[in-house]
């Protein structure tokens, strides 16, 4: 079983779409999750961090689940430009080695 | 937010050579660099963790004589692929953590390497 593990999509959705992305991990002891997106060629950049009552920001909202050991993203009004990769990042053996999963491509068409 | 620099962006070589990646933090300084190999439509592999003053940690499957790595200072580590060949094509990035920051890493822009 992959450590973080995520459907790679793609999602095909309209503008103004709400969608939804779930990622399962496999360590039960990982402390620290969150959703980086990546840009086609690009540097992953940090969206959100994750935290266990689950957080907001803007149109993204994320939750954990511990017992299922699953992470998910909303987001809300999709827009052409949240076009990209998004990956779930979970944290390994340590705290600084972070484990990230395959991506889910999002493509939000007019 | 911190800037992390790396160059080159892309490099294209000869089968053979060796080629050095530069990973700089601008604004920050980092004890420690994480550097990553990302094929197309994979994950981001850790490849190695680098620790200023020591000896970088690496994973477990990747060559650390093939992969030198160095973190001479705060703000700078580098990747030198030895002898590089096909298969080493890669994207390749590097991460650093802003020491008494919030945790979170930042990435530099990555170096798209094809070994001829």
């Amino acid at each position: 079983r992959k450590e973080v593990e995520q459907d790679p999509g793609p999602f095909n959705v309209p503008e103004g779409a709400t969608v939804a992305f779930n990622c399962t991990y496999s360590n039960s002891a990982s402390q620290s999750f969150f959703w980086y997106r990546q840009d086609c060629r690009k540097e992953p950049k940090l969206l959100m961090s994750v935290y266990s009552s689950g957080n907001e920001d803007g149109r993204f909202t994320a939750q954990l689940n511990r017992a299922s050991q699953y992470i998910s993203l909303l987001i809300r009004d999709s827009k052409l430009s949240d076009s990209a990769t998004y990956l779930c990042v979970v944290n390994g053996d340590n705290t600084d080695k972070l484990i990230f999963g395959t991506g889910t491509r999002l493509q939000v068409f007019p | 937010g911190a800037v992390v620099s790396q160059h080159p962006s892309w490099v294209i070589c000869k089968s053979g050579t060796s080629v050095k990646i530069e990973c700089r933090s601008l604004d920050f300084q980092a004890t420690t660099m994480f550097w990553y190999r990302q094929f197309p439509k994979q994950s981001l592999m850790l490849m190695a963790t680098s620790n200023e003053g020591s000896k970088a940690t690496y994973e477990q499957g990747v060559e650390k004589d093939k992969f030198l790595i160095n973190h001479a200072s705060l703000t700078l580590s580098t990747l030198t692929v030895t002898s590089a060949h096909p298969e080493d094509s890669s994207f390749y990035i590097c991460s650093a953590r802003e020491i008494g920051g919030t945790g979170e890493l930042f990435f530099g822009e990555g170096s798209r390497l094809t070994v001829l």
